[in-house]
Protein backbone atom coordinates (compact mmCIF):
# COMPACT_ATOMS: atom_id res chain seq x y z
CA UNK A 1 0.00 0.00 0.00
CA UNK A 2 1.71 3.61 -0.71
CA UNK A 3 2.57 5.64 2.25
CA UNK A 4 2.31 9.31 2.07
CA UNK A 5 3.09 11.41 -0.82
CA UNK A 6 4.11 14.85 -0.96
CA UNK A 7 4.66 16.82 -3.75
CA UNK A 8 6.81 18.84 -4.86
CA UNK A 9 9.77 17.22 -3.38
CA UNK A 10 12.17 20.26 -3.70
CA UNK A 11 11.13 24.01 -4.73
CA UNK A 12 12.66 27.71 -4.44
CA UNK A 13 10.41 30.75 -3.80
CA UNK A 14 11.21 34.57 -3.38
CA UNK A 15 10.58 36.40 -0.49
CA UNK A 16 7.17 37.66 -0.90
CA UNK A 17 5.58 35.05 -2.53
CA UNK A 18 3.23 32.36 -1.49
CA UNK A 19 3.60 28.86 -1.69
CA UNK A 20 1.38 25.63 -1.49
CA UNK A 21 1.87 22.30 -0.69
CA UNK A 22 0.40 19.22 -1.68
CA UNK A 23 -0.25 15.59 0.49
CA UNK A 24 -2.01 12.68 0.07
CA UNK A 25 -2.34 10.41 3.02
CA UNK A 26 -1.93 6.41 3.31
CA UNK A 27 -5.27 5.70 1.72
CA UNK A 28 -8.21 5.13 4.60
CA UNK A 29 -6.47 7.34 6.99
CA UNK A 30 -8.57 10.35 7.32
CA UNK A 31 -6.30 12.25 9.90
CA UNK A 32 -4.04 14.40 8.00
CA UNK A 33 -1.27 16.80 10.09
CA UNK A 34 1.51 19.15 8.98
CA UNK A 35 4.88 19.81 10.83
CA UNK A 36 7.85 22.06 10.02
CA UNK A 37 11.17 21.21 10.61
CA UNK A 38 14.43 23.91 11.12
CA UNK A 39 17.92 23.08 12.47
CA UNK A 40 17.33 25.88 14.65
CA UNK A 41 13.37 24.98 15.84
CA UNK A 42 13.59 21.13 15.44
CA UNK A 43 10.24 19.69 14.52
CA UNK A 44 7.26 21.65 15.43
CA UNK A 45 3.40 20.97 14.80
CA UNK A 46 1.45 23.32 12.57
CA UNK A 47 -1.88 22.22 12.10
CA UNK A 48 -4.23 18.59 11.76
CA UNK A 49 -7.41 17.88 9.63
CA UNK A 50 -10.26 15.63 9.59
CA UNK A 51 -12.68 14.90 7.84
CA UNK A 52 -12.42 18.47 5.54
CA UNK A 53 -12.15 20.26 9.27
CA UNK A 54 -9.43 21.75 10.64
CA UNK A 55 -8.76 19.87 14.46
CA UNK A 56 -6.29 21.13 15.98
CA UNK A 57 -3.82 23.93 15.31
CA UNK A 58 -0.12 24.89 16.58
CA UNK A 59 1.68 28.19 17.10
CA UNK A 60 2.19 29.50 13.69
CA UNK A 61 0.90 33.23 12.26
CA UNK A 62 -1.89 33.24 10.11
CA UNK A 63 0.31 33.41 6.94
CA UNK A 64 0.03 29.37 7.21
CA UNK A 65 -2.90 27.55 6.12
CA UNK A 66 -4.50 24.56 5.71
CA UNK A 67 -7.09 22.99 4.09
CA UNK A 68 -8.43 19.12 3.48
CA UNK A 69 -10.85 17.60 0.55
CA UNK A 70 -13.31 15.25 0.46
CA UNK A 71 -10.73 12.70 -0.56
CA UNK A 72 -8.83 13.39 2.52
CA UNK A 73 -5.67 14.92 0.28
CA UNK A 74 -4.27 18.15 2.32
CA UNK A 75 -2.69 21.06 0.82
CA UNK A 76 -0.45 23.77 2.87
CA UNK A 77 -0.08 27.37 2.18
CA UNK A 78 2.20 30.00 2.81
CA UNK A 79 1.53 33.18 2.60
CA UNK A 80 4.30 36.29 2.03
CA UNK A 81 7.27 34.21 2.45
CA UNK A 82 9.84 35.66 4.67
CA UNK A 83 13.05 33.66 4.66
CA UNK A 84 12.98 31.72 7.99
CA UNK A 85 10.06 30.08 6.11
CA UNK A 86 12.48 27.61 4.77
CA UNK A 87 12.13 24.36 6.19
CA UNK A 88 11.18 21.06 5.66
CA UNK A 89 7.92 20.84 5.85
CA UNK A 90 6.26 17.02 6.48
CA UNK A 91 3.34 15.81 6.29
CA UNK A 92 1.76 12.75 8.28
CA UNK A 93 -1.69 10.37 8.00
CA UNK A 94 -3.03 8.75 10.45
CA UNK A 95 -6.96 6.57 11.18
CA UNK A 96 -8.82 9.01 12.67
CA UNK A 97 -8.79 8.15 16.68
CA UNK A 98 -5.92 9.54 19.10
CA UNK A 99 -3.47 6.95 19.62
CA UNK A 100 -3.19 5.84 16.01
CA UNK A 101 0.19 5.38 14.74
CA UNK A 102 1.16 8.50 12.70
CA UNK A 103 2.65 7.66 9.27
CA UNK A 104 5.03 10.64 7.95
CA UNK A 105 5.58 11.17 4.10
CA UNK A 106 8.94 12.63 2.88
CA UNK A 107 8.56 15.79 3.02
CA UNK A 108 8.94 18.66 0.64
CA UNK A 109 12.09 21.02 0.99
CA UNK A 110 11.43 24.62 0.72
CA UNK A 111 14.22 27.31 0.11
CA UNK A 112 13.21 30.92 0.48
CA UNK A 113 15.53 33.45 -1.28
CA UNK B 1 2.97 21.41 29.44
CA UNK B 2 4.00 18.81 27.45
CA UNK B 3 8.07 18.36 26.17
CA UNK B 4 10.43 15.81 25.36
CA UNK B 5 14.14 16.22 26.08
CA UNK B 6 17.04 13.96 24.01
CA UNK B 7 20.01 14.48 25.50
CA UNK B 8 21.93 13.56 23.28
CA UNK B 9 22.72 15.84 20.95
CA UNK B 10 25.41 13.23 19.33
CA UNK B 11 26.39 9.67 19.99
CA UNK B 12 29.00 7.58 18.51
CA UNK B 13 29.26 4.21 18.51
CA UNK B 14 31.10 1.29 17.16
CA UNK B 15 29.30 -1.43 14.94
CA UNK B 16 28.61 -4.37 16.82
CA UNK B 17 28.38 -2.33 19.93
CA UNK B 18 25.23 -1.59 22.00
CA UNK B 19 23.06 1.86 22.05
CA UNK B 20 20.59 3.89 24.23
CA UNK B 21 19.16 6.89 23.46
CA UNK B 22 17.77 8.47 26.40
CA UNK B 23 14.31 10.19 26.37
CA UNK B 24 12.04 12.12 28.97
CA UNK B 25 8.98 13.47 28.74
CA UNK B 26 6.67 15.93 30.50
CA UNK B 27 3.00 15.08 29.71
CA UNK B 28 -0.30 15.66 31.95
CA UNK B 29 -2.07 12.58 31.31
CA UNK B 30 -1.40 9.03 30.14
CA UNK B 31 1.21 9.76 27.35
CA UNK B 32 1.41 7.85 23.75
CA UNK B 33 5.22 7.86 23.17
CA UNK B 34 7.07 7.47 19.90
CA UNK B 35 10.81 6.69 18.44
CA UNK B 36 11.29 7.81 14.82
CA UNK B 37 14.21 7.36 12.78
CA UNK B 38 15.10 10.19 10.13
CA UNK B 39 17.87 9.49 7.46
CA UNK B 40 19.20 12.57 5.57
CA UNK B 41 17.22 14.46 3.48
CA UNK B 42 14.20 11.97 4.11
CA UNK B 43 11.20 12.09 6.02
CA UNK B 44 10.53 10.35 9.68
CA UNK B 45 10.22 6.25 9.94
CA UNK B 46 8.28 4.72 12.85
CA UNK B 47 10.78 2.18 14.77
CA UNK B 48 8.30 1.55 17.47
CA UNK B 49 5.42 3.47 19.90
CA UNK B 50 3.86 2.64 23.26
CA UNK B 51 0.12 3.39 23.53
CA UNK B 52 -0.30 0.92 26.68
CA UNK B 53 0.23 -2.56 28.45
CA UNK B 54 3.57 -4.37 28.33
CA UNK B 55 6.34 -1.29 28.71
CA UNK B 56 8.53 -2.98 26.96
CA UNK B 57 8.15 -2.57 23.10
CA UNK B 58 9.67 -4.21 20.58
CA UNK B 59 10.17 -2.19 16.82
CA UNK B 60 11.68 -2.84 13.97
CA UNK B 61 15.46 -3.19 12.91
CA UNK B 62 15.99 -5.06 16.53
CA UNK B 63 14.88 -1.88 18.44
CA UNK B 64 13.12 -1.99 21.64
CA UNK B 65 12.14 0.57 24.29
CA UNK B 66 11.00 0.49 27.67
CA UNK B 67 8.43 3.22 29.24
CA UNK B 68 9.38 4.23 32.95
CA UNK B 69 6.67 5.81 34.61
CA UNK B 70 7.86 6.55 37.56
CA UNK B 71 11.31 8.03 35.59
CA UNK B 72 8.99 9.61 32.83
CA UNK B 73 11.63 7.89 30.35
CA UNK B 74 11.43 6.20 27.15
CA UNK B 75 14.76 5.42 26.25
CA UNK B 76 15.75 2.95 23.10
CA UNK B 77 17.85 0.36 22.61
CA UNK B 78 19.82 -1.87 20.29
CA UNK B 79 21.91 -4.47 21.20
CA UNK B 80 24.33 -4.34 18.47
CA UNK B 81 24.64 -1.54 16.35
CA UNK B 82 24.81 -1.66 12.22
CA UNK B 83 26.72 0.64 10.38
CA UNK B 84 23.54 1.58 8.81
CA UNK B 85 21.70 2.72 11.81
CA UNK B 86 23.48 5.70 11.76
CA UNK B 87 20.82 8.96 11.53
CA UNK B 88 18.78 10.79 13.71
CA UNK B 89 16.07 9.71 16.11
CA UNK B 90 13.56 11.93 17.48
CA UNK B 91 11.84 11.10 20.28
CA UNK B 92 7.86 12.24 20.66
CA UNK B 93 4.89 12.13 23.20
CA UNK B 94 1.17 12.84 22.30
CA UNK B 95 -1.81 11.44 23.22
CA UNK B 96 -5.43 13.11 23.95
CA UNK B 97 -4.48 15.71 26.57
CA UNK B 98 -2.62 17.71 23.17
CA UNK B 99 -4.88 17.06 20.63
CA UNK B 100 -5.78 14.08 18.47
CA UNK B 101 -2.76 13.76 16.36
CA UNK B 102 -0.38 16.29 17.98
CA UNK B 103 3.59 15.14 18.37
CA UNK B 104 5.47 17.41 20.31
CA UNK B 105 8.96 15.87 19.48
CA UNK B 106 12.53 16.09 21.33
CA UNK B 107 15.47 17.99 19.38
CA UNK B 108 16.57 14.80 18.33
CA UNK B 109 20.21 12.81 18.56
CA UNK B 110 22.30 12.10 15.85
CA UNK B 111 24.00 8.90 15.62
CA UNK B 112 27.44 8.61 14.28
CA UNK B 113 28.79 4.46 13.55
CA UNK B 114 32.10 3.66 13.21
CA UNK B 115 33.54 0.84 11.81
Amino acid sequence: KAGVTQTPRYLIKTRGQQVTLSCSPISGHRSVSWYQQTPGQGLQFLFEYFSETQRNKGNFPGRFSGRQFSNSRSEMNVSTLELGDSALYLCASSLEAVGNTIYFGEGSWLTVV
Amino acid sequence: AQSVTQPDIHITVSEGASLELRCNYSYGATPYLFWYVQSPGQGLQLLLKYFSGDTLVQGIKGFEAEFKRSQSSFNLRKPSVHWSDAAEYFCAVGGTQTGANNLFFGTGTRLTVIP
